[in-house]
């Protein structure tokens, strides 16, 4: 099985802040990632689709990159609507979440 | 508008099993696969498996294999997941999440299933 490492567990940022998020596998996973927004009590939303398409009505503040094993979801201005766990999923082989990354407002 | 309705949530005993549904709206039910997913209370994600209806194949997690049973109705678009000889480990939410290339761009608002005597 390909393991989902994302870091930090816990980010506390400032609103305004650019926001960085790292997701890494354990073994390539040719870009088939994407980024899922949870907040409290609701599904999982796609944000990003293999690794840096940005989904319909998402705002552009999201963004998406990586490569190989190493991935990176930024959002480059935080709003306080943002505050939520944001997984990484792969889907290169038998699919993977990473473990999520709780993001706080400072 | 793509809509995943997913059946209420359960209260189930022990030992019991529990077939929850997933009806499909919007969209063309054979032209996309279903994900069910597990969430642990406070925990993460868990993949148990695929369903593609056109076709009526599913793929498990090796884990789930056993406990889960992916089922699909194309006259009525609906998914269906049944979990047997449950536990409290199996306590948990459940959702269903429509995929196209290994993409989820759909989610069901979520099953909650607590197993309690």
């Amino acid at each position: 099985d390909i393991q989902m490492t994302q870091s930090p567990s816990v980010l506390s940022a400032s609103v305004g802040d650019r926001v960085t998020l790292s997701c890494k596998a354990s073994q390539n996973i040719n870009k088939n990632l994407d980024w899922y927004q949870q907040k409290l009590g609701e599904a999982p939303k796609l944000l990003i689709y293999f690794t840096n398409n940005l989904q319909t009505g998402i705002p552009s503040r999201f963004s998406g990159s990586g490569s190989g094993t190493d991935y990176t979801l930024t959002i480059s201005s935080l709003q306080p609507e943002d505050v939520a766990t944001y997984y990484c999923y792969q889907y290169n082989s038998g699919p993977t979440f990473g473990g999520g990354t709780k993001l706080e407002l400072k | 508008e793509v809509k995943l309705q997913q059946s209420g949530d359960e209260l189930v005993r022990p030992g019991a099993s529990v077939k929850m549904s997933c009806k499909a709206s919007g969209y063309t039910f054979t032209d996309y696969a279903m994900h069910w997913v597990k969430q642990s209370p406070g925990q993460g994600l868990e993949w148990i498996g695929t369903i593609i209806p056109l076709i009526d194949t599913t793929s498990y997690n090796q884990k789930f294999k056993g406990k889960a049973t992916l089922t699909a109705d194309k006259s009525s678009n609906t998914a269906y997941m049944e979990l047997s000889r449950l536990t409290s480990e199996d306590s948990a939410v459940y959702y269903c999440a429509r995929s196209f290339g290994g993409t989820t761009d759909y989610w069901g608002q979520g099953v909650m299933v607590t197993v309690s005597s």
